[in-house]
């Protein structure tokens, strides 16, 4: 199956930094990778979708501004949480879509668990 | 609105002792209906994906069917390592492919 890196696995920063997590499809181009936010004992919600080469669609409420999200190629895009604060920790989820390829189908990186201080 | 409804929100059995889980949908066309498994902290694994009703997909002790208003994922004989929780998500026929996900059933199976 289609495998989806991402990095770091983990990260606390203090509040008020910025964290870049970086989302990879290791074997196969992706032209299309969404982002996710899962809070715990809660579903994956979708903050973005992201397009290579195009700026990224953000969900009703994800603030674009705070969430930059850049696509520079077909296998990876990167999330930037700028000025992380207490209520951004969470658990971050990207999924690269085989659109094309495997009708439809996303496949998940392992996830990304922002602490902020 | 769409929107994805999975029951029971969690459950326990016996290994060995079949059971159901439910995922009830609302789409407006829905291009597709998606089975994961997920780990305690670590992302969705992908499991199935049904497109229309009437089809069934099985992968060892799972199989998930779909009817125009629901699916089921069936686990037949689970062992202990078939604990985890499971995600039922679908996508919208017009929509860029994202995916709207239920809140999952956690599954324990004891020894």
């Amino acid at each position: 199956g289609a495998v989806v890196s991402q990095h770091p696995s983990w990260v606390i920063c203090k509040s008020g930094t910025s964290v870049k997590i970086e989302c990879r499809s290791l074997d196969f181009q992706a032209t299309t990778m969404f982002w996710y936010r899962q809070f715990p004992k809660q579903s994956l919600m979708l903050m973005a979708t992201s397009n290579e080469g195009s700026k990224a669609t953000y969900e009703q409420g994800v603030e674009k501004d705070k969430f930059l999200i850049n696509h520079a190629s077909l296998t990876l895009s990167t999330l930037t949480v700028t000025s992380a604060h207490p209520e951004d920790s969470s658990f971050y989820i990207c999924s690269a879509s085989l659109a094309g390829v495997v009708k439809n189908e996303q496949f998940f990186g392992p996830g990304t668990r922002l602490t902020v201080l | 609105e769409d929107q994805v409804t999975q029951s029971p929100e969690a459950l326990r059995l016996q290994e060995g002792e079949s059971s159901s889980l439910n995922c009830s949908y609302t789409v407006s066309g829905l291009r597709g209906l998606f089975w994961y498994r997920q780990d305690p902290g670590k992302g969705p694994e992908f499991l199935f994906t049904l497109y229309s009703a009437g089809e069934e997909k099985e992968k060892e002790r799972l199989k998930a069917t779909l009817t125009k208003k629901e699916s089921f994922l069936h686990i037949t004989a689970p062992k202990p390592e078939d604990s985890a929780t499971y995600l039922c998500a679908v996508q919208a026929g017009g929509s860029q492919g994202n995916l709207i996900f239920g809140k999952g059933t956690k599954l324990s199976v004891k020894p």
